[in-house]
């Protein structure tokens, strides 16, 4: 099984703020990665795709790097609709899937 | 307008069982791949189980297997999950999210449900 590890755990920043997440893979999943935001009592959505592609009406400051074992997800100016928690999950061993622990993203 | 509606969440005693649905819509569902996805109270993203378009493959995580049952009716736009043999660790939300299309691999799920729990409780 492919483990995701995220980190940190938890990142408190304050709005207009960059934030910084990591996800490391515990063997090489390519470019086949996601990041998704989560909000209290709602389900995941969508953001990022294949490492670096924004999803359809995922605002420009959330982008998305690396591939191998090591990615990152940049907001690069926090709005207050950003404060969440953020998973990332990869895709390499199709149909099967994992997802990382999750980074709460609180503000400070 | 893609909606995914999950249904037949509640309590159950250990050893129980439940069925879970999810109506889809504003999609043609038989084009896709669906998966089941929980998350226990508190906790994180666990998949559970993925199922074909045409329904005639599945997969499931080892936590499940032989237990969970992923099934589709595509006649009624509908995806099912049959959960027997119910522990306390099942104790979760579970989703359903619309998956990989046909003659397509690695998507990811760009819709879901709004989830129904699942309680395992004596």
């Amino acid at each position: 099984e492919i483990v995701l590890t995220q980190s940190p755990a938890t990142l408190s920043l304050s709005p207009g703020e960059r934030a910084t997440l990591s996800c490391r893979a515990s063997q090489s999943v390519s470019s086949y990665l996601a990041w998704y935001q989560q909000k209290p009592g709602q389900a995941p959505r969508l953001l990022i795709y294949d490492a670096s592609n924004r999803a359809t009406g995922i605002p420009a400051r959330f982008s998305g790097s690396g591939s191998g074992t090591d990615f990152t997800l940049t907001i690069s100016s926090l709005e207050p609709e950003d404060f969440a928690v953020y998973y990332c999950q990869q895709r390499s061993n199709w149909p099967r899937t994992t997802f990382g622990q999750g980074t709460k993203l609180e503000i400070k | 307008e893609v909606q995914l509606l999950e249904s037949g969440g509640g309590l159950v005693q250990p050893g129980g069982s439940l069925r879970l649905s999810c109506a889809a819509s504003g999609f043609t569902f038989s084009s896709y791949a669906m998966s089941w996805v929980r998350q226990a109270p508190g906790k994180g993203l666990e998949w559970v189980s993925a199922i074909s378009g045409s329904g005639g493959s599945t997969y499931y995580a080892d936590s499940v297997k032989g237990r969970f049952t992923i099934s589709r009716d595509n006649s009624k736009n509908t995806l099912y999950l049959q959960m027997n043999s119910l522990r306390a660790e099942d104790t979760a939300v579970y989703y359903c999210a619309k998956d990989t299309p046909l003659y397509h691999t690695k998507y990811y799920f760009d819709y879901w449900g709004q989830g129904t729990l699942v309680t395992v409780s004596s």
